[in-house]
């Protein structure tokens, strides 16, 4: 399958600083990328829709101010966390399709866990 | 947007025994629905999908079920193995999107 890599893994930061969290796409050309949120033992959260040259659209609920999403390159998308607070404390994962059509499969990437203290 | 349910939350089953987990949505314009594999700490994997004019696919051991008058879908693993502990999650995509709408997730475990 395609190969969608996140970086960092894991991060830590202090309250009040901002974390960039990237996702590439590393053997496939991804118009659109998606970010999700992911709390312990629950689901992954839509947060917005990473698209290539055009701004993002968030889902209902997700402070566009706070979470910055930048899809600069077909390979690259970027979830800027903007004076984090503890509760954004989480596990931030991406995913990208191969292709642009609905009904094809999502590869993810392999997640960033966020601690802010 | 897409309202997706999942049931159960957590399951528990012997070995070699069969495991069912339901999904229902709320949009009839989805017609993607994928069941993605989660091991504790990675990231997800797609185990099987299906597409609305499907009602039924199979890959060895996992199958899906798909009822689009009703708007849900069951994913069925047979002869559980160990290896096949993890979360389980469906989803739904919209015909108007790319978006994947998550279930709340399956924690299943095989017991040896």
């Amino acid at each position: 399958g395609a190969v969608v890599s996140q970086h960092p893994s894991w991060v830590i930061c202090k309250s009040g600083t901002s974390v960039k969290i990237e996702c590439r796409s590393l053997d496939f050309q991804a118009t659109t990328m998606f970010w999700y949120r992911q709390f312990p033992k629950q689901s992954l959260m839509l947060m917005a829709t990473s698209n290539e040259g055009s701004k993002a659209t968030y889902e209902q609920g997700v402070e566009k101010d706070k979470f910055l999403i930048n899809h600069a390159s077909l390979t690259l998308s970027t979830l800027t966390v903007t004076s984090a607070h503890p509760e954004d404390s989480s596990f931030y994962i991406c995913s990208a399709k191969r292709q642009p059509s609905v009904g094809t499969e999502a590869f993810f990437g392999q997640g960033t866990r966020l601690t802010v203290v | 947007g897409e309202n997706v349910e999942q049931h159960p939350s957590t399951l528990s089953v012997q070995e070699g025994d069969s495991a069912v987990i339901k999904c229902t949505y709320s949009d009839s314009a989805s017609n993607y629905f994928p069941w993605y594999k989660q091991e504790l700490g990675k990231r997800p994997q797609l185990i099987i999908d299906i597409r609305s004019n499907v009602g039924e696919k199979k890959d060895q051991r996992i199958a899906v079920t798909l009822n689009k008058t009703a708007k849900h879908f069951s994913l069925h693993i047979t002869e559980t193995q160990p290896e096949d502990s993890a979360v389980y999650f469906c989803a739904a995509s919209m015909s108007t999107g790319n978006q994947f709408y998550f279930g709340t997730g399956t924690s299943l475990t095989v017991i040896p």
